[in-house]
């Protein structure tokens, strides 16, 4: 089965160092999503690239997070400097773009779990 | 990757029992849903998804029912298995227009299946 692959599945870091997750969407998939879960606030989507292009990133903290895709195969998410409150794990989800008005749930990797000490 | 926070939500059935598990969503605009199961560790797992022009879905042993009256979605698992156990998602995605798709999640319902 085809999969989102995201790396590391787990990271610990110290407050205010840098941390870059990483995505590899499913091949043919042209939209990318972030999301970030944690207990209080469940999912909350963070941002979403389409063809590599950012549409929308209002969920995302501009002054510390970033987020790119390089290329069609990878896509990223930053964080600088990293904070306690930034714990959570983070996911990665591709799909397809809509075909003939026929719609496909998207795939979610299986996160990065960060720990910020 | 626990999705589970400690105050969700929590239906316990007996295995073999039929589950249904509710959601009412927020956004009278939003005309595309899916439910989804995560399991402890693991991101979300697409389950159904159903649209707005539609008022039941089926699938393998799972039924999607939407009331757009009263904004509310529900997911119908019949034959509960062990295996279910699992907190499920349902998602609106408020934008439903060609590749332009954005999916906001309810808060999760925890199903625990007991022998």
């Amino acid at each position: 089965d085809a999969r989102v692959t995201q790396t590391p599945r787990h990271k610990v870091t110290e407050m205010g160092q840098e941390v870059t997750m990483r995505c590899q969407p499913i091949l043919g998939h042209n939209t990318v999503f972030w999301y970030r879960q944690t207990m209080m606030q469940g999912l909350e989507l963070l941002a979403y690239f389409r063809n590599r292009a950012p549409l929308d990133d209002s969920g995302m903290p501009k002054d510390r997070f970033s987020a790119e895709m390089p290329d069609a195969t990878l896509a990223t998410l930053k964080i600088q400097p990293s904070e306690p409150r930034d714990s959570a794990v983070y996911f990665c989800a591709s799909g397809p773009a809509l075909r003939g008005g026929k719609s496909y749930g998207y795939t979610f990797g299986s996160g990065t779990r960060l720990t910020v000490v | 990757g626990e999705s589970v926070g400690l105050h969700l939500p929590t239906l316990s059935v007996q295995e073999g029992d039929n589950s249904i598990i509710n959601c009412a969503y927020s956004n009278s605009a939003s005309d595309y849903f899916i439910w989804y199961k995560q399991e402890s560790g693991k991101g979300p797992q697409f389950i159904i998804d159903i649209r707005s022009n539609m008022d039941k879905r089926q699938g393998q042993r799972v039924t999607v029912l939407l009331n757009k009256t009263v904004k509310h979605l529900s997911l119908q698992i019949a034959a509960t298995q062990p295996g279910d156990s699992a907190v499920y998602f349902c998602a609106e995605n408020p934008a439903f227009s060609g590749g332009y798709n954005k999916l906001i999640f309810g808060a999760g319902t925890r199903l625990a299946v007991h022998p």
